[in-house]
């Protein structure tokens, strides 16, 4: 049980285009999900909590405008990294709470070239 | 500022060697204590929760224990495949949010 998807598992673009990752619930309902992005050998980096039927909270320091998540049903939300640029490249994971812990999806590699 | 620091930053092991993995925290209040373990490449994959001074959790060759500055991660005869990043976060508020640490990156050779 718990277990999250992310969709795609790595996408490639160019600098200017944007690009929606999607993250699933599959055996659970999840009020709350979580946006994290990781740079290479460093840890996670919370970004975002979703929740549902509500907007956004983002952490100090994430352009709410360039970073745009919907949380439109109890099972999904979605992470559109509008006009990406290069410093935009890193590996995306989502996570969605079930009761107290958060289970993980297996993450978005995002390169914008 | 609540605060998460994990060491050693890397640990290589001889197949069979045990070892402890430390987390020490720095917050107010804790709300529980997370251990997760990470493959490269890939998302992380949920272990444990520690609630309180005194609480240990074990599941297979990993033990958690949990005091009020810190957790080990205790690994009991590693194997290869027990080789990854492990990560400590802590929940301190009532959003759910988690604080994660930068790791510890254990490699264990046959």
């Amino acid at each position: 049980g718990a277990v999250v998807s992310q969709h795609p598992s790595w996408v490639i673009c160019k600098s200017g285009t944007s690009v929606k990752i999607e993250c699933r619930s599959l055996d659970f309902q999840a009020t709350t999900m979580f946006w994290y992005r990781q740079f290479p050998k460093q840890s996670l980096m919370l970004m975002a909590t979703s929740n549902e039927g509500s907007k956004a909270t983002y952490e100090q320091g994430v352009e709410k405008d360039k970073f745009l998540i919907n949380h439109a049903s109890l099972t999904l939300s979605t992470l559109t990294v509008t006009s990406a640029h290069p410093e935009d490249s890193s590996f995306y994971i989502c996570s969605a709470r079930g009761g107290d812990k958060q289970f993980f999806g297996p993450g978005t590699r995002l390169t914008v070239l | 500022e609540d605060q998460v620091t994990q060491s050693p930053e890397a640990l290589r092991l001889q197949e069979g060697e045990s070892s402890s993995l430390n987390c020490s925290y720095t917050v107010s209040g804790l709300r529980g204590l997370f251990w997760y373990r990470q493959d490269p490449g890939k998302g992380p994959e949920f272990l444990f929760t520690l609630y309180s001074a005194g609480e240990e959790k074990e599941k297979e060759r990993l033990k958690a224990t949990l005091t009020k500055k810190e957790s080990f991660l205790h690994i009991t005869a590693p194997k290869p495949e027990d080789s990854a990043t492990y990560l400590c976060a802590v929940r301190v508020s009532n959003d759910y949010k988690l604080s994660f640490g930068a790791g510890t990156t254990v490699t264990v050779r046959a």
